[in-house]
């Protein structure tokens, strides 16, 4: 079942403004990734935050979890073109390693 | 990170008819999954794929329709029985290497006719 939510479902943003989603889930987790998405390809890991982690870089990306809200964002500055795709939060529950996918966000970064 | 394959990249397949997808991983991985992406949706998992044995379905997914081999550590196949217009999707596999991280494929685009 859907468990993690992200919104906006969609994002237009102008090159060089920041790019801000959200994600929620319902139940207790191991760790949330993020994923992007370039028209309906593969899935490429952006970033990886346990549940005892509260922020993480990587780059032009930073990610917050907030476990007492269940909730996470992901932030990506200074955006360009090419970070145009659709970004998908996921979480591993319990001791499995398998992963829930929220609905995703659909970014389009205008040049 | 793991390099993941799979082929073929996409197919156009008539109603009724089976398509066997096929996953490499250029490293040993404990674990590898199955997911479906509809058009416009998000990604469900099908099935864990055990090595040596039969894989795990998820809810809604069944070995009839979606049967799946693991005869390694670095490959697995899944296949699409009886294939009708509902599943056209893309089909992505995944594999788990440890530290948590799960690497996709490149996905397989189904089209059914």
């Amino acid at each position: 079942s859907q468990q993690g939510e992200e919104d906006p479902q969609a994002l237009s943003i102008q090159e060089g403004e920041n790019a801000t989603m959200n994600c929620s889930y319902k139940t207790s987790i191991n760790n949330l990734q993020w994923y992007r998405q370039n028209s309906g390809r593969g899935l490429v890991h952006l970033i990886l935050i346990r549940s005892n982690e509260r922020e993480k870089h990587s780059g032009r990306l930073r990610v917050t979890l907030d476990t007492s809200k269940k909730s996470s964002s992901l932030l990506i500055t200074a955006s360009r073109a090419a970070d145009t795709a659709s970004y998908f939060c996921a979480t591993a529950q319990g001791g499995s390693e398998k992963l829930v996918f929220g609905k995703g966000t659909k970014l389009t970064v205008n040049p | 990170s793991a390099v993941i394959s799979q082929k073929p990249s996409r197919d156009i397949c008539q109603r009724g008819t089976s398509l066997t997808i096929q996953c490499q991983v250029d490293s040993q991985v404990t674990m590898m999954f199955w997911y479906r992406q509809q058009p416009g949706q998000s990604l469900t998992l099908i099935a864990t794929a055990n090595q040596g044995s039969e894989a795990t379905y998820e809810s809604g997914f069944v070995i009839d329709k979606f049967p799946i081999s693991r005869p390694n550590l670095t490959f697995s196949t899944l296949t699409v029985s009886n294939m009708s217009p509902e599943d056209s999707s893309i089909y992505l596999c995944s594999a788990y290497r440890g530290f948590n991280e799960q690497f996709f494929g490149p996905g397989t685009r189904l089209t059914v006719l």
